[in-house]
């Protein structure tokens, strides 16, 4: 089974500064994992996607995130923060369901830029 | 450009009325699409995937008479919420997969459903 735990409800930054939103996954085998980020209101756009390539995977906006399989973590970082990103940050797996993909949503993340 | 054109994106109706949320795959033809709901301020709940020429796959615990989802054509994909009551209330979206793919990955921007 997969599941995914986005460890932080809220993160507030001051803009410039840096972003950390944390997730773990659990998979028994090895996963596809993904960011998305959803504005108020709005649908869901994927920012970055890893699918056993590279480890660090570099997303649109700056953002990117590191697959460390030796502590099941999947964090999304930015050098700098921009009032723009102020929206809710979803980590997701991908999970299956007979021969269909399913997508296993974390809690979502509520990232808070500061002026 | 927008891969899922999903209409209306808010509408507003009476308890015990239908209303029927469009979702349509642009760029590709989708034999997959699936359906979300949103609470406020929670993740994504996934209700059911929508296949071209058969059948919903309902999750557990959602009501495929009240939600009744149809998918007669490959860019097309309707979610008829009937019968509608408040706790029906939400934001529902949809989504499709990757071009051979059967897993979703690109959304709708919603559909915020409210119900007097």
């Amino acid at each position: 089974a997969q599941s995914v735990t986005q460890l932080d409800s809220h993160v507030s930054v001051s803009e410039g500064t840096p972003v950390l939103l944390r997730c773990n996954y659990s998979s028994s085998y090895s996963p596809s994992l993904f960011w998305y980020v959803q504005h108020p209101n709005k649908g869901l756009q994927l920012l970055l996607k890893y699918t056993s390539a590279a480890t660090l995977v570099k997303g649109i906006n700056g953002f990117e995130a590191e697959f460390k399989k030796s502590e099941t973590s999947f964090h999304l970082t930015k050098p700098s923060a921009h009032m723009s990103d102020a929206a809710e940050y979803f980590c997701v797996v991908s999970g299956w369901s007979g021969n269909t993909g399913k997508l296993i949503f974390g809690q979502g993340t509520t990232l808070q830029v500061k002026p | 450009g927008a891969v899922v054109s999903q209409h209306p994106s808010r509408v507003i109706c009476k308890s015990g009325t239908s209303v029927k949320i469009e979702c349509r795959s642009l760029d590709f033809q989708a034999t997959t699409m699936f359906w979300y709901r949103q609470f406020p301020k929670q993740s994504l709940m996934l209700m059911a995937t929508s296949n071209e020429g058969s059948k919903a796959t309902y999750e557990q615990g959602v009501e495929k008479d009240k939600f009744l989802i149809n998918h007669a054509s490959l860019t097309l994909s309707t979610l008829t919420v009937t019968s509608a009551h408040p706790e029906d209330s939400s934001f529902y979206i949809c989504s499709v997969g990757e071009v051979g793919g059967n897993s979703p990955l690109h959304f709708g921007n919603g559909t915020r459903l409210t119900v007097t």
